[in-house]
Protein backbone atom coordinates (compact mmCIF):
# COMPACT_ATOMS: atom_id res chain seq x y z
CA UNK A 1 0.00 0.00 0.00
CA UNK A 2 0.97 3.48 -0.58
CA UNK A 3 1.91 5.66 1.93
CA UNK A 4 1.72 9.61 2.50
CA UNK A 5 3.73 11.58 4.50
CA UNK A 6 2.84 15.15 4.89
CA UNK A 7 5.29 17.74 6.54
CA UNK A 8 4.70 19.85 8.78
CA UNK A 9 2.05 18.75 10.77
CA UNK A 10 1.28 22.43 11.99
CA UNK A 11 2.45 25.79 11.60
CA UNK A 12 1.64 29.00 12.08
CA UNK A 13 2.19 32.01 9.94
CA UNK A 14 1.25 35.93 9.23
CA UNK A 15 -1.13 37.29 5.88
CA UNK A 16 0.94 37.97 3.40
CA UNK A 17 3.59 35.11 4.40
CA UNK A 18 4.76 32.39 1.38
CA UNK A 19 3.55 28.76 2.70
CA UNK A 20 4.97 25.80 1.46
CA UNK A 21 3.37 22.38 2.69
CA UNK A 22 5.30 19.40 1.28
CA UNK A 23 3.72 15.70 0.58
CA UNK A 24 5.87 12.63 0.03
CA UNK A 25 4.05 9.38 -1.42
CA UNK A 26 6.45 6.21 -0.64
CA UNK A 27 6.57 4.78 -3.87
CA UNK A 28 6.32 6.49 -7.30
CA UNK A 29 2.44 7.97 -8.29
CA UNK A 30 3.34 10.11 -11.02
CA UNK A 31 0.72 13.08 -11.06
CA UNK A 32 -2.14 10.85 -9.39
CA UNK A 33 -2.48 13.62 -6.23
CA UNK A 34 -4.46 15.65 -4.89
CA UNK A 35 -4.75 18.63 -2.51
CA UNK A 36 -7.83 19.28 0.31
CA UNK A 37 -9.07 22.23 2.45
CA UNK A 38 -10.62 21.18 5.83
CA UNK A 39 -12.23 23.43 8.06
CA UNK A 40 -13.95 22.21 11.11
CA UNK A 41 -17.33 21.47 10.65
CA UNK A 42 -17.35 21.60 6.99
CA UNK A 43 -17.05 19.19 4.04
CA UNK A 44 -13.60 19.21 2.58
CA UNK A 45 -12.73 21.05 -0.30
CA UNK A 46 -10.94 19.78 -3.39
CA UNK A 47 -8.00 22.19 -4.56
CA UNK A 48 -6.12 20.60 -6.61
CA UNK A 49 -6.46 17.81 -8.81
CA UNK A 50 -3.67 15.85 -10.75
CA UNK A 51 -0.72 17.39 -8.47
CA UNK A 52 -1.04 20.75 -10.28
CA UNK A 53 -4.64 21.50 -11.62
CA UNK A 54 -6.06 24.24 -9.62
CA UNK A 55 -10.34 23.49 -9.62
CA UNK A 56 -12.59 26.22 -11.00
CA UNK A 57 -13.00 28.94 -7.73
CA UNK A 58 -10.29 28.03 -5.95
CA UNK A 59 -8.10 31.44 -5.58
CA UNK A 60 -5.06 31.70 -8.13
CA UNK A 61 -2.91 32.46 -4.50
CA UNK A 62 -3.31 28.10 -4.03
CA UNK A 63 -0.38 26.24 -6.44
CA UNK A 64 0.31 22.50 -6.44
CA UNK A 65 3.41 21.20 -7.94
CA UNK A 66 5.58 18.13 -7.82
CA UNK A 67 5.58 15.01 -9.22
CA UNK A 68 6.93 11.12 -8.51
CA UNK A 69 7.01 10.63 -5.23
CA UNK A 70 7.28 14.20 -3.84
CA UNK A 71 5.00 17.09 -4.06
CA UNK A 72 4.11 20.97 -2.81
CA UNK A 73 0.96 22.74 -1.93
CA UNK A 74 1.92 26.51 -1.89
CA UNK A 75 0.33 29.16 -0.47
CA UNK A 76 1.66 32.65 -2.24
CA UNK A 77 0.35 35.08 0.26
CA UNK A 78 -1.93 33.91 2.87
CA UNK A 79 -5.06 35.09 3.73
CA UNK A 80 -7.05 34.88 7.20
CA UNK A 81 -9.56 32.57 5.01
CA UNK A 82 -6.70 29.97 4.39
CA UNK A 83 -6.53 28.81 8.36
CA UNK A 84 -7.52 25.32 8.19
CA UNK A 85 -6.18 21.46 7.54
CA UNK A 86 -4.62 20.81 4.33
CA UNK A 87 -4.99 17.19 3.23
CA UNK A 88 -2.78 15.72 0.16
CA UNK A 89 -4.47 11.92 -1.46
CA UNK A 90 -2.86 9.79 -3.94
CA UNK A 91 -4.97 8.46 -6.37
CA UNK A 92 -2.83 6.20 -8.16
CA UNK A 93 -4.45 2.80 -6.98
CA UNK A 94 -6.44 1.11 -4.40
CA UNK A 95 -6.33 1.36 -1.31
CA UNK A 96 -6.41 5.46 -1.58
CA UNK A 97 -4.45 7.51 0.97
CA UNK A 98 -4.41 10.98 2.76
CA UNK A 99 -1.99 12.46 4.23
CA UNK A 100 -2.09 13.29 8.03
CA UNK A 101 -2.60 16.41 7.39
CA UNK A 102 -1.43 19.80 7.80
CA UNK A 103 -2.70 22.75 10.39
CA UNK A 104 -2.36 25.78 9.13
CA UNK A 105 -2.87 28.68 11.90
CA UNK A 106 -3.16 32.59 11.43
CA UNK A 107 -0.66 34.51 13.81
CA UNK B 1 -21.26 20.81 -9.40
CA UNK B 2 -23.37 18.67 -7.39
CA UNK B 3 -24.90 18.02 -3.90
CA UNK B 4 -24.42 14.71 -1.93
CA UNK B 5 -26.78 14.67 1.77
CA UNK B 6 -25.41 11.77 4.09
CA UNK B 7 -27.60 10.92 6.99
CA UNK B 8 -27.94 7.39 9.14
CA UNK B 9 -25.70 8.23 11.87
CA UNK B 10 -26.36 8.55 15.78
CA UNK B 11 -25.73 6.69 18.94
CA UNK B 12 -24.86 2.87 18.59
CA UNK B 13 -23.86 0.45 21.21
CA UNK B 14 -20.88 -1.85 20.48
CA UNK B 15 -21.38 -4.51 18.48
CA UNK B 16 -24.37 -3.35 16.76
CA UNK B 17 -25.34 -2.50 13.24
CA UNK B 18 -26.16 0.79 11.17
CA UNK B 19 -26.41 1.74 7.62
CA UNK B 20 -24.99 5.49 6.48
CA UNK B 21 -26.81 6.90 3.27
CA UNK B 22 -26.14 9.34 0.92
CA UNK B 23 -28.68 11.14 -1.33
CA UNK B 24 -27.26 12.68 -4.56
CA UNK B 25 -27.71 15.21 -6.65
CA UNK B 26 -27.09 17.24 -9.63
CA UNK B 27 -24.75 15.40 -11.40
CA UNK B 28 -25.05 11.98 -13.19
CA UNK B 29 -24.73 9.80 -10.26
CA UNK B 30 -24.97 6.19 -12.03
CA UNK B 31 -21.64 7.34 -14.14
CA UNK B 32 -19.62 8.36 -10.70
CA UNK B 33 -17.53 6.04 -8.66
CA UNK B 34 -18.15 7.11 -5.11
CA UNK B 35 -16.26 6.97 -2.28
CA UNK B 36 -16.52 6.98 2.06
CA UNK B 37 -14.12 8.42 3.95
CA UNK B 38 -14.50 8.91 7.67
CA UNK B 39 -12.44 11.51 10.36
CA UNK B 40 -12.19 10.35 13.43
CA UNK B 41 -12.21 12.96 16.66
CA UNK B 42 -9.32 15.16 16.49
CA UNK B 43 -7.84 12.75 13.85
CA UNK B 44 -7.19 13.41 10.16
CA UNK B 45 -9.22 12.08 6.83
CA UNK B 46 -9.24 8.38 6.40
CA UNK B 47 -10.54 6.92 3.52
CA UNK B 48 -13.00 3.74 4.27
CA UNK B 49 -14.41 2.06 0.61
CA UNK B 50 -14.66 2.85 -3.08
CA UNK B 51 -17.67 1.25 -5.19
CA UNK B 52 -17.41 1.77 -9.30
CA UNK B 53 -20.02 3.73 -11.07
CA UNK B 54 -22.17 0.57 -11.86
CA UNK B 55 -21.67 -1.16 -8.27
CA UNK B 56 -19.38 -3.99 -10.06
CA UNK B 57 -16.26 -3.99 -7.73
CA UNK B 58 -15.86 -2.44 -4.54
CA UNK B 59 -12.50 -1.93 -2.35
CA UNK B 60 -12.03 -1.11 1.64
CA UNK B 61 -9.40 -0.31 3.90
CA UNK B 62 -7.89 -3.01 5.55
CA UNK B 63 -9.34 -1.37 9.24
CA UNK B 64 -13.16 -1.92 8.13
CA UNK B 65 -12.59 -4.97 5.64
CA UNK B 66 -15.14 -7.55 6.20
CA UNK B 67 -17.28 -5.26 8.67
CA UNK B 68 -18.18 -2.76 6.38
CA UNK B 69 -20.51 -2.94 3.08
CA UNK B 70 -20.67 -0.20 0.92
CA UNK B 71 -23.60 -0.48 -2.08
CA UNK B 72 -25.35 1.65 -4.02
CA UNK B 73 -28.78 2.31 -5.99
CA UNK B 74 -28.48 3.79 -9.39
CA UNK B 75 -32.43 4.11 -9.96
CA UNK B 76 -32.41 6.34 -6.42
CA UNK B 77 -28.95 8.04 -6.41
CA UNK B 78 -28.42 6.56 -3.43
CA UNK B 79 -25.14 5.57 -1.80
CA UNK B 80 -24.86 2.99 1.39
CA UNK B 81 -21.91 1.73 3.61
CA UNK B 82 -23.60 -1.01 5.98
CA UNK B 83 -21.83 -1.15 9.73
CA UNK B 84 -21.69 -4.82 11.29
CA UNK B 85 -20.34 -5.00 14.48
CA UNK B 86 -19.30 -1.60 15.43
CA UNK B 87 -16.47 -0.58 17.45
CA UNK B 88 -15.05 2.30 19.44
CA UNK B 89 -13.10 3.01 17.05
CA UNK B 90 -15.43 3.56 14.51
CA UNK B 91 -16.36 6.86 15.89
CA UNK B 92 -16.24 9.67 13.46
CA UNK B 93 -17.81 11.72 11.11
CA UNK B 94 -18.40 9.69 7.55
CA UNK B 95 -18.62 11.72 4.60
CA UNK B 96 -19.35 10.58 1.00
CA UNK B 97 -17.66 11.58 -1.86
CA UNK B 98 -17.86 11.60 -5.49
CA UNK B 99 -14.64 10.74 -7.80
CA UNK B 100 -13.89 12.50 -10.90
CA UNK B 101 -12.91 9.92 -13.40
CA UNK B 102 -9.96 12.24 -14.97
CA UNK B 103 -7.60 12.76 -12.05
CA UNK B 104 -9.68 10.40 -8.76
CA UNK B 105 -9.60 13.11 -7.01
CA UNK B 106 -12.80 13.68 -4.88
CA UNK B 107 -14.64 16.95 -6.41
CA UNK B 108 -18.45 16.33 -3.92
CA UNK B 109 -17.75 16.16 -0.58
CA UNK B 110 -21.24 15.62 1.73
CA UNK B 111 -21.66 17.70 4.60
CA UNK B 112 -21.39 14.23 7.15
CA UNK B 113 -23.04 12.23 9.51
CA UNK B 114 -21.74 11.71 13.19
CA UNK B 115 -21.52 7.96 14.30
CA UNK B 116 -20.57 7.21 17.94
CA UNK B 117 -20.24 3.91 19.04
CA UNK B 118 -20.56 3.99 23.39
CA UNK B 119 -22.74 2.09 25.38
Amino acid sequence: DIQMTQSPFSMSASVGDRVTITCRASQDIANWLAWYQHKPGKAPQLLISSASDLQIGVPTRFSGSGSGTDFTLTITSLQPEDSATYYCQHANAFPVAFGGGTKVHIK
Amino acid sequence: QGQLVESGGGVVQPGRSLRLSCAASGFTFRSSGMHWVRQAPGKGLEWVAIILYDGSYQYYADSVKGRFTISRDNSKNTLFLQIHGVRPEDTAVYYCAKETSKSGAFDVWGQGTMVTVSS
